[in-house]
């Protein structure tokens, strides 16, 4: 059974620090693997998604990297800022039949003005 | 492109009470998901339908939940009888076709159970 792991629980930063949240997950058969942001009392909004035979994406001030060997991901967050404040939940697509998605339970992440 | 609609965004009931939850995903997507999120937890998938078939429920637990997709659009998902453990938020979510990673969420329904 996978099993996704995200550490640490919770960060806080000052503004304009570059930050790394870590992910880290249990079986390598993955077909993807994902990061989500999730603002409180909010639904889920896709920041990159990592096929499995890459290495890493990028999306503007976020980079997230792919380590399947290790069965690591990390998301890179450049120059933070207040707006940046959320839960990032990290999840993994199995390569089962069904593409199970199984989350983590988020890293809280509050950058200080 | 409207986005994946639930309702009732809250809902406080007793326990043993039942409750009734809806989703409208988005327009041609095949695959609807129903996850529940505990406070402070990764949401954790109940139930998985590809068109109105289901294609994936191990984790829902069927003694008092039930989940339905007539005709491959609508979804509804139902507790009876509610447990206080049952408090969390449901989240639904739907995708073009299972496995891209593609998922759009709705904002949720969070329910409350006393």
């Amino acid at each position: 059974k996978q099993e996704v792991t995200q550490i640490p629980a919770a960060l806080s930063v000052p503004e304009g620090e570059n930050l790394v949240l870590n992910c880290s997950f249990t079986d390598s058969a993955i077909y993807n693997l994902q990061w989500f942001r999730q603002d409180p009392g909010k639904g889920l909004t896709s920041l990159l998604l990592i096929q499995s035979s890459q290495r890493e994406q990028t999306s503007g001030r976020l980079n997230a990297s792919l380590d399947k060997s290790s069965g690591r991901s990390t998301l890179y967050i450049a120059a933070s800022q207040p707006g940046d404040s959320a839960t990032y939940l990290c999840a993994v697509i199995s390569s089962g039949s069904a593409r199970q998605l199984t989350f983590g339970s988020g890293t809280q992440l509050t950058v200080l003005p | 492109e409207a986005g994946v609609a639930q309702s009732p965004r809250y809902k406080i009931i007793e326990k043993r009470q039942s409750v009734a939850f809806w989703c409208n995903p988005i327009s041609g997507h095949a695959t609807l998901y129903w996850y529940q999120q505990i406070l402070g937890q990764g949401p954790k998938l109940l139930i998985q339908f590809q068109n109105n078939g289901v294609v994936d429920d191990s984790q829902l637990p069927k003694d008092r939940f039930s989940a339905e997709r007539l005709k491959g659009v609508d979804s509804t998902l139902k507790i009876q009888p509610a447990k206080l453990e049952d408090s969390a938020v449901y989240l639904c979510a739907s995708s073009i076709i299972p496995g891209t990673g593609e998922l759009f969420f709705g904002e949720g329904s969070r329910l409350t159970v006393l």
